[in-house]
């Protein structure tokens, strides 16, 4: 079974500035995703950025990055230029593909908050 | 249309009722999701339906009941349930396969009161 930990329940970051979320996973699958998901108050569930396990390359989105280290397992969500509207819970999330469906499994979440 | 819809938005039922949660995608998606999600916590998968049939079931009691009447559809039909079982439940859609297979769009949830 995959686990998926998120060891900082809660962030904040003065607006314009970068925050880093962290998130480390254990599989022992050689194949599969990885994703950041955020929550807002709206409770709609938001893909934000998600990277392929077998691609070396970190996965941007505008202004979210991500630093993928395949070896130590962690996968860490980089904002820069944090907006008010980031203000969000973020869900790292880990997925297997098997013929049955693509099972997504999240971590505890971490409550950004965005201060201006 | 890229969404996915879900009514209603909020349902309170006593234990003895039996009501239904409704989730629709024209997205031409054929994979369906029910997640369940406490406050506070992250979603926990209950059913997927591939192609309109039930293809996991996370060990869900049998007062919650999945039907994927077609392939834009799917409900969860509620009988007997607990105070515990109240919840956000959120219903997402994926392509049945190919490249878009391992991304999730998820609708906005049924958040559920039993008294």
């Amino acid at each position: 079974a995959q686990t998926v930990t998120q060891s900082q329940p809660e962030m904040s970051v003065q607006e314009a500035e970068t925050v880093t979320l962290s998130c480390t996973y254990d599989t022992s699958e050689s194949n599969y995703y990885l994703f950041w998901y955020k929550q807002p108050p709206s409770r709609q569930m938001i893909l934000v950025i998600r990277q392929e396990a077998y691609k070396q390359q970190n996965a941007t989105e505008n202004r979210f990055s991500v630093n993928f280290q395949k070896a130590a397992k962690s996968f860490s969500l980089k904002i820069s230029d944090s907006q008010l509207g980031d203000t969000a819970m973020y869900f790292c999330a880990f997925m297997k593909q098997n013929n049955a469906g693509n099972m997504l499994t999240f971590g505890g979440g971490t409550r950004l908050m965005v201060k201006p | 249309d890229t969404e996915v819809t879900q009514t209603p938005k909020h349902l309170v039922m006593g234990m003895t009722n039996k009501k239904s949660l409704k989730c629709e995608q024209h997205m031409g998606h054929r994979a369906m999701y029910w997640y369940k999600q406490k406050a506070k916590k992250p979603p926990e998968l209950m059913f997927v339906y591939s192609y309109e049939k039930l293809s996991i079931n996370e060990s869900v009691p049998s007062r919650f009941s999945p039907e994927c009447p077609n392939s834009s559809l799917l409900n969860l039909h509620l009988h007997a349930l607990q105070p515990e079982d109240s919840a956000l439940y959120l219903c997402a859609s994926s392509q049945g396969h190919g490249k878009g297979a391992n991304v999730l769009t998820f609708g906005a949830g049924s958040r559920l009161t039993v008294l």
